[in-house]
C-alpha cells in the first residue's frame, strides 16, 4: 500500500499546458485502468476531475484530460485558468485497497 | 442532489474511541460501495476503509484492527468506529460514495487526537 508518487509541485501561466504524473506499480497503476484525478482548493474537500484513467465527469472542462502508460498515469490541463491552482491528487484502485498520490501543488503564474 | 453528511468528529485522547457516521441522501445508498478517507492537516489524501454493496470491508493497514466500518441501508448511512486511537490518526474524515471513483464527497468531519 504504498503511496503514488507525484512531482511536489508544478507551475504554468495563462493559455499554457502543465502535466502532472502520477507513478505507481504493476499491483496498481499499471494493473487496473481505475486511476482517477482530484482537485482541491484550500479548505475544500476534493472534487473528482477524471476517472478511469480518461473519463471526464460532467461539469468538468474538456480542457482536462488523462492518460496512462504503463505504470504512470498523467493528468494534462490545457489552456491553464488562474482557477485551476490548487492542489491535484492522482489515486488508483488496487483491488483489496486503494493508493492516493502525495499531491501537486499547482501554481499558475 | 446527491449529498454525504458527515458527524462524530471531536476531540479524543490516545487509545480513546470515536464513532462516525454518515447520512447519505440523493441516490440508491445501497446500490454504491462507500469509502472512508482522511486527510491530516496540511497533509494529503490517505484512503481508510472501504465496504462493498455486499458489506464486504477492506482496510488500510495504518487503521487494521482499530477500525471497523459499516453500513445500514435502511437508513442510507455509513459509519466507522475507531478504537484505540492514535495521535496520527487526526485528520478530517470524508464520507465518500464510490470506490472506482469517488464523487461526491462530504465536507468532512475533524477527529483530533490529543493528551
Amino acid at each position: 500500500q504504498s503511496a503514488l508518487t507525484q512531482p511536489r509541485s508544478v507551475s504554468g501561466s495563462p493559455g499554457q499546458s502543465v502535466t502532472i504524473s502520477c507513478t505507481g506499480t504493476s499491483s496498481d497503476v499499471g494493473h487496473y485502468n481505475y486511476v482517477s484525478w482530484y482537485q482541491q482548493h484550500p479548505g475544500k474537500a476534493p472534487k473528482l476531475m477524471i476517472y478511469d484513467v480518461s473519463k471526464r465527469p460532467s461539469g468538468v472542462p474538456d480542457r482536462f484530460s488523462g492518460s496512462k502508460s504503463g505504470n504512470t498515469a498523467s493528468l494534462t490541463i490545457s489552456g491553464l485558468q488562474v482557477e485551476d491552482e490548487g492542489v491535484y491528487f492522482c489515486c488508483s484502485y488496487a483491488g483489496t485497497y486503494v493508493v492516493f498520490g502525495g499531491g501537486t501543488n499547482l501554481t499558475v503564474l | 442532489q446527491v449529498q454525504l453528511e458527515e458527524s462524530g468528529g471531536g476531540l479524543v485522547k490516545p487509545g480513546g474511541s470515536l464513532r462516525l457516521s454518515c447520512a447519505a441522501s440523493g441516490f440508491t445508498f445501497s446500490d454504491f460501495h462507500m469509502t472512508w478517507i482522511r486527510q491530516a492537516p496540511g497533509k494529503g489524501l490517505e484512503w481508510v476503509a472501504y465496504i462493498s454493496i455486499t458489506s464486504k470491508v477492506y482496510y488500510a493497514d495504518s487503521v487494521k484492527g482499530r477500525f471497523t466500518i459499516s453500513r445500514d441501508n435502511a437508513k442510507n448511512s455509513l459509519f466507522l468506529q475507531m478504537d484505540n486511537l492514535r495521535v496520527d490518526d487526526t485528520a478530517v474524515y470524508y464520507c465518500v460514495r464510490g470506490v472506482l471513483k469517488f464523487d461526491p464527497w462530504g465536507q468532512g468531519t475533524l477527529v483530533t487526537v490529543s493528551s
